[in-house]
């Protein structure tokens, strides 16, 4: 079965500094969101991405935040100056491109993001 | 203005026993809906999309109540492996998703 991958499965960063999360979508997918889930909160949606661009995004999606699809496997998420608030897990998902509003959403294993 | 909220719980219920949560949504131009569950430290996994006519999965069947802004999930015979946080999910006009707290369900034996 197609799956979500998501690289590295746990990052530590001093605050401050960048890190990029990287998620490989199922291959035929062509819409791609990114969410956090601090630890013991709700999952939160950060952005939605479709045809090279952003779809929609949150009030949590600052100028920090930045979201790229380099190739065409490859959907990465950058957090340009980390903060505390910033640790949390963060979660990659696709979906099927005919139906995105109704079709599942295929979610990865997460990254774990500590920030010091 | 919590867009979708669900009872945390936890609701404990021994092996065999019949289940029910319930979700509520604030945004009533919401397209679509879905159940997910979450077990500890995992990703959300999809347990079924709720359909205006309501649906069936085996011992899962999810309602929905437009009229209400409601979404139900029924489950039937627990088993200890249904032990999970359940999310609520629902879709607004524009590609963007919300998910409640979750309520979470310990399957006794």
């Amino acid at each position: 079965e197609p799956e979500v991958t998501q690289t590295p499965s746990h990052q530590v960063t001093q605050m401050g500094q960048e890190v990029i999360l990287r998620c490989v979508p199922i291959s035929n997918h062509l819409y791609f969101y990114w969410y956090r889930q601090i630890l013991g909160q709700k999952v939160e949606f950060l952005v939605s991405f479709y045809n090279n661009e952003i779809s929609e995004k949150s009030e949590i999606f600052d100028d920090q935040f930045s979201v790229e699809r380099p190739d065409g496997s490859n959907f990465t998420l950058k957090i340009r100056s980390t903060k505390l608030e910033d640790s949390a897990m963060y979660f990659c998902a696709s979906s099927d491109p005919q139906q995105p509003q109704q079709e599942t959403q295929y979610f990865g294993p997460g990254t774990r993001l500590l920030v010091l | 203005r919590k867009e979708v909220e669900q009872d945390p719980g936890p609701f404990n219920v021994p092996e065999g026993a019949t289940v029910a949560f319930n979700c509520t949504y604030s945004n009533s131009a919401s397209q679509s809906f879905f159940w997910y569950r979450q077990d500890c430290r995992k990703e959300p996994k999809l347990l079924m999309s709720v359909y205006s006519s309501g649906n069936e999965d085996g011992r899962f069947t999810a309602q929905l109540n437009r009229a209400s802004q409601y979404i139900s999930l029924l489950i039937r015979d627990s088993k200890l492996s249904d032990s999970a946080t359940y999310l609520c999910v629902v879709n607004d006009n524009f590609n963007k998703f919300y998910f409640g707290s979750g309520t979470k369900l310990n399957v006794k034996p």
